[in-house]
């Protein structure tokens, strides 16, 4: 049965740096072509795509955060985490982590976190 | 980055209704485009890979076709469970981008 559930501080003030955790069970991240990725949802709002990290530890991240974001992998711990710097009200938003490597052998996301709600305020 | 434009960006139809969600994307992608709905307050669902195949467990009133630049998706007989947004989201290139949704109401 594969889960994911991210964890992290759902407060966090404008400038600081916010750090999530994706802990998963029910598969590798060592299994080639497996990936585990960072979305967002701003309340209301649509999706944005935030970063991949994929078996090899190859990582992607959005265009626009980049400068912002660091994907990591703990292989043996089953975790990605995904910090994020100088934070900012704007951030606010729904954080999930999916995985994807599975079906169709590429991208896609067929199971997704339950998401958890951060908040940018001083 | 490739722009990802969904229209209509809402629609009201009936149970029994026949509708179209389409995705245009900004450049070529080829068929490397996905469908998710989202309920409110749930976590989006896989419904359709590859422009066209349909994922595990999804009715098969959804289908998705098109590839390039220009996608679709059907649902050919609306359900009352069908209401939520729809997105669209392409995994061609990097950075993979969503569409900024249409959300479906059921009338």
């Amino acid at each position: 049965q594969v889960t994911l559930r991210e964890s992290g501080p759902a407060l966090v003030k404008p400038t600081q740096t916010l750090t999530l955790t994706c802990a998963f069970s029910g598969f590798s991240l060592s299994t080639t072509g497996v990936c585990v990725s960072w979305i967002r949802q701003p309340p209301g709002k649509p999706l944005e795509w935030l970063a991949l990290i994929d078996w090899d530890d190859d990582k992607y991240y959005s265009t626009s955060l980049k400068t912002r974001l660091t994907i990591s992998k703990d292989t043996s711990k089953n975790q990605v985490v995904l910090t994020m710097t100088n934070m900012d009200p704007v951030d606010t938003a729904t954080y999930y982590c999916a995985r994807s490597g599975i079906v169709g052998a590429t991208y896609y996301f067929d199971y997704w976190g339950q998401g958890t709600l951060v908040t940018v305020s001083s | 980055d490739i722009q990802l434009t969904q229209s209509p960006s809402s629609v009201s139809a009936s149970v029994g209704d026949r509708v179209t969600i389409t995705c245009r994307a900004s450049q070529d992608i080829g068929s490397y485009l996905a469908w998710y709905q989202q309920r409110p307050g749930k976590v989006p669902k896989l419904l359709i890979y590859t422009a066209s195949n349909m994922q595990r467990g999804v009715p098969s009133r959804f289908s998705g076709s098109g590839s390039g630049t220009h996608f679709s998706l059907n649902i050919s007989s609306l359900q009352p469970e069908d209401f939520g947004t729809y997105y669209c989201q392409q995994v061609n290139r990097f950075p993979h981008t969503f569409g900024q949704g249409t959300r479906l109401e059921i009338k």
